[in-house]
């Protein structure tokens, strides 16, 4: 069965410092990949994907992620963090032929120093 | 502009209760919508798979008579918690597979749903 590990359950930064977020999947063949992002109270956002070709791949709000097969990692990386990035980020995988069936990691809790 | 609509965003009722949240697909039809629970400060479970005009596929552990799932039209998915006890507080979230296969799940706002 796949799965999904984020080393880190609370990461603290400060405003401006770059960001690495951990995700490594567990999983017999090429997966899937997604970092999503939720706020407090709120639906998840979608910040990028991975399905194939380039293994770096960039996304909204200027994060990119880079899938590593050799590592089976998938981390997510922001160069300069602003205050509005603290959330809960969740990386995910899902089966290859179908996208729907996500299975989560247990979440990143980003705090953003002033 | 919202692609899944969840409503409602929270709901406090009593012990005993029938709750009835609502997921609608906003830009596309959908076949296949999901419904997740997620526990505070933990991670999205995925509870079932809502199916237009079929019955939901539920996951190992997910009481199928406790949470009634209907997917009737290609806009619209619900979740009835029936008699909700405290234990089924939770932040209940659905998604919506936008075109099928390859295509990445749009979520909703999710629902607070708080039993007394």
């Amino acid at each position: 069965a796949q799965s999904v590990t984020q080393p880190d359950i609370h990461i603290t930064v400060s405003e401006g410092a770059s960001l690495e977020l951990r995700c490594n999947y567990s999983y017999g063949a090429t997966p899937y990949l997604f970092w999503y992002v939720q706020s407090p109270g709120q639906g998840l956002q979608l910040l990028l994907k991975y399905f194939s070709g380039d293994t770096l791949v960039q996304g909204i709000k200027g994060f990119e992620a880079e899938f590593k097969r050799s590592q089976s990692s998938f981390n997510l990386r922001k160069p300069s963090v602003h205050w509005s990035d603290a959330a809960e980020y969740f990386c995910a995988v899902a089966n290859t032929g179908t996208a729907s069936k996500l299975t989560f990691g247990t979440g990143t809790r980003l705090q953003v120093t002033l | 502009g919202a692609v899944v609509s969840q409503h409602p965003s929270w709901v406090i009722c009593k012990s005993g209760t029938s709750v009835k949240i609502e997921c609608r697909s906003l830009d596309f039809q959908a076949t296949t919508m999901f419904w997740y629970r997620q526990f505070p400060k933990q991670s999205l479970m995925l509870m079932a798979t809502s199916n237009e005009g079929s019955k939901a596929t539920y996951e190992q552990g997910v009481e199928k008579d406790k949470f009634l799932i209907n997917h009737a039209s290609l806009t619209l998915s619900t979740l009835t918690v029936t008699s909700a006890h405290p234990e089924d507080s939770s932040f209940y979230i659905c998604s919506v597979d936008s075109t099928g296969s390859n295509q990445p799940q749009h979520f909703g706002d999710g629902t607070r749903l708080s039993i007394l």
